[in-house]
């Protein structure tokens, strides 16, 4: 089955520190979505993202969509400690209705 | 934006006993509402596909006698875990998709943390 990966599962970075999350998925993806979940909080919908090699910003966060529609990442430029949490790509394969989460990146942030 | 709520969001049974978790989408209507599950520190893991009016898409791996899943109305599916057992402990969250033309969001209730004694 349609299997998703992300890198690394863990990091501690220092406040002001850039931070990236890379998420590879087994198969093609029809769409690719973002979300971030505080410790002890339920997931939250970041962004979508579906078109071949697009890119979005939010503010200091940075997605793109890779070319092959099989890979993403999530670039947090100049972390916060209000970024602190568990950030999850979630996949769509193309066809299916079923939307697949990664294995996640919880991302802590010192002061 | 849209509001997903979920009742309760902490339960502590006894062995064997049955817990109902009911998940509600406040502000809009949700054909298709989406049960998950997550042990600490792990990834959500798709438990099944809740359908308004139809019986439920269980994933591999999922009893369907175990985990019953209801969904009578455009606002409401209730996942019941029967005789529930410690193994079945863990954070339980529905998410339902908004009817956005453009995106297929789905929005997360808040989770209901289960521990069975």
């Amino acid at each position: 089955g349609q299997q998703v990966m992300q890198i690394p599962q863990y990091q501690h970075v220092q406040e002001g520190e850039d931070f990236t999350t890379y998420c590879n998925s087994s198969t093609t993806l029809s769409n690719i979505q973002w979300y971030k979940q505080r410790p002890g909080g339920h997931p939250v919908f970041l962004i979508q993202l579906v078109k071949s090699g697009e890119v979005k910003k939010q503010k200091r966060l940075t997605f793109q969509f890779g070319e092959a529609k099989k890979n993403s990442s999530l670039h947090i430029t100049a972390t916060q400690t209000t970024d602190v949490g568990t950030y999850f790509c979630a996949g769509r394969g193309t066809g299916f209705q079923k939307l697949v989460f990664g294995t996640g990146t919880r991302l802590l942030v010192s002061p | 934006g849209a509001v997903v709520s979920q009742h309760p969001s902490w339960v502590i049974c006894k062995s064997g006993t049955s817990v109902k978790i009911e998940c509600r989408s406040l502000d809009f209507q949700a054909t298709t509402m989406f049960w998950y599950r997550q042990f600490p520190k792990q990834s959500l893991m798709l438990m099944a596909t809740s359908n308004e009016g139809s019986k439920a898409t269980y994933e591999q791996g999922v009893e369907k006698d175990k985990f019953l899943i209801n969904h009578a109305s455009l606002t409401l599916s209730t996942l019941t875990v029967t005789s529930a057992h410690p193994e079945d402990s863990s954070f339980y969250i529905c998410s339902a998709r908004a009817p956005e033309a453009h995106q297929e969001t789905q929005y997360f209730g808040p989770g209901t943390r289960l521990l069975v004694l």
